[in-house]
């Protein structure tokens, strides 16, 4: 069964520093679809970055990197040099690539983040 | 462009009453998604139109849910009766065409029940 899950429920770190966020899934596809999103404190969730599943290069946009280890299928989110407007709730989701599939996304718990001065 | 709107973005209703959200995808995007957000079950997806058909109500509560795309600048979720465990947020995401592309969230409505 399709599942995404994000065992850290929270993380405070000192600005300037990396983080990273981890990330496991469940498919039975061999082809699919990862995302993080962050969701800021008014609610508004905003996609970040993606990893092709076919794709060995991780992915990488501003200071957000993925470090995708796809035999254990795990998706990591790295955020460099963090800044105190990263302090949001990060949520780690899969769409599977099937026949008739709608391309609906599974998500995580999601991992709150906090940047400390 | 604007992003994806979503309106009201507050709704209070009581019970047994009926609570109506409206979202209007991107300009350009064929792919409408609607997800349900709890603290309890985190987001949970309830529904998708594609090019205004509906595809997918897998996982719409099979009685007093229901979706509309009447056309392709807008999207309707009505729950009728509303119940207290029907409070959360409701967003709504688009989608440019492909299963490929990336869906981007509006801001949410957020309805409670009393």
């Amino acid at each position: 069964a399709q599942k995404v899950t994000q065992t850290q429920t929270s993380i405070s770190v000192v600005e300037k520093t990396t983080v990273t966020m981890d990330c496991v899934y469940e498919t039975r596809d061999s082809s699919y679809f990862l995302f993080w999103y962050k969701q800021t404190a008014s609610g508004e969730i905003v996609f970040l970055i993606r990893q092709d599943s076919y794709k060995k290069e991780n992915a990488t946009v501003g200071h957000y990197s993925l470090n995708f280890q796809k035999p254990k299928s795990s998706i990591g989110l790295i955020i460099t040099a963090t800044q105190i407007e990263d302090s949001a709730v990060y949520f780690c989701a899969m769409r599977e690539v099937i026949t008739g599939n709608t391309g609906k996304l599974i998500f995580g718990l999601g991992t709150t983040l906090q940047v400390q001065p | 462009n604007a992003g994806v709107i979503q309106t009201p973005r507050h709704k209070v209703t009581g019970k047994g009453q009926e609570a109506t959200l409206w979202c209007e995808p991107i300009s350009g995007h064929s792919a409408v998604f609607w997800y349900r957000q709890t603290i309890v079950q985190g987001l949970e997806f309830l529904t998708y139109f594609r090019n205004q058909a509906p595809i997918d109500d897998s996982g719409m509560p099979k009685e007093r849910f229901s979706a509309q795309m009447p056309n392709q600048s807008h999207s309707t979720l009505k729950i009728q009766s509303t119940q207290p465990q029907d409070s959360a947020v409701y967003l709504c995401a688009s989608r440019h065409r492909g299963n490929q592309d990336t869906q981007y969230f509006g801001p949410g409505t957020r309805l409670l029940v009393l």
